[in-house]
């Protein structure tokens, strides 16, 4: 057990709809990343958050925003789903805002499924 | 640009065998970190090893063992003895600063 929470573990939701993702990252660590895991693309990172401020963006699509809260639990919103945004969403943390020389602790996924 | 490269797709080998996972890399930093995590079919990601670009030796942890080479730019896995537990998606990952870059992946089929 990583100590990274994310639910939920599964979604099934239709074109068009809204989600939110929720992770909690492990006691003490300030960084929040979220990562996109799909057949085509592979492991893509998306967004990271330190202490509650976005620090760095990847492939992040409009349709696609994040953010993270006092308690330093983040969520990730998808709007506007389409079919090419099933994929597995990772959240991970680590201590630090650089991965020097930290490391990332992954959570178990959200299973995104858009039908 | 930073690129992890995990040329092999899939591999296949019969329990008790060795193998070697390949990981080769792309970065202009000079002080970067190179990491391997697994994945289970249960779907988490397992983080395996960390190495920074300092420190070329090589390390053993069990039947796992890692092999750094800067002057080719690689970092590969072997395992040794391989177990059907070991049937799993390993990837490769380059970070300097703030993003991990993950390789595509090498999906291990290990049968008994």
């Amino acid at each position: 057990d990583s100590g990274v929470t994310q639910t939920p573990k599964h979604l099934i939701t239709a074109t068009g709809q809204r989600v939110t993702l929720r992770c909690s990252p492990r006691s003490g660590d300030l960084s929040v990343y979220w990562y996109q895991q799909s057949l085509d693309q592979g492991l893509q990172f998306l967004i990271q958050y330190y202490n509650g401020e976005e620090r760095a963006k990847g492939n992040i699509l409009e349709r696609f925003s994040a953010q993270q809260f006092p308690d330093l639990h983040s969520e990730l919103n998808l709007s506007s789903l389409e079919l090419g945004d099933s994929a597995l969403y990772f959240c991970a943390s680590s201590v630090t805002g650089t991965l020097i020389p930290g490391e990332l602790f992954f959570g178990s996924g959200t299973q995104l499924s858009v039908l | 640009a930073q690129k992890v490269t995990q040329a092999q797709t899939e591999i296949s080998v019969v329990e008790k065998e060795d193998v070697t996972l390949d990981c080769v890399y792309e970065t202009r930093d000079t002080t970067y970190y190179l990491f391997w995590y697994k994945q289970p079919p249960s779907g988490e990601l397992v983080f395996l090893i960390r190495r920074n670009s300092f420190d070329e030796q090589n390390e053993i942890s069990g039947r796992y063992s890692w092999n750094f080479q800067k002057s080719t730019s690689s970092f590969n896995f072997t395992i040794t003895a391989s177990q059907v537990v070991d049937s799993a998606v390993y990837f490769c990952a380059l970070t300097s600063t703030d993003k991990l870059i993950f390789g595509t992946g090498t999906r291990l089929q290990v049968f008994p």
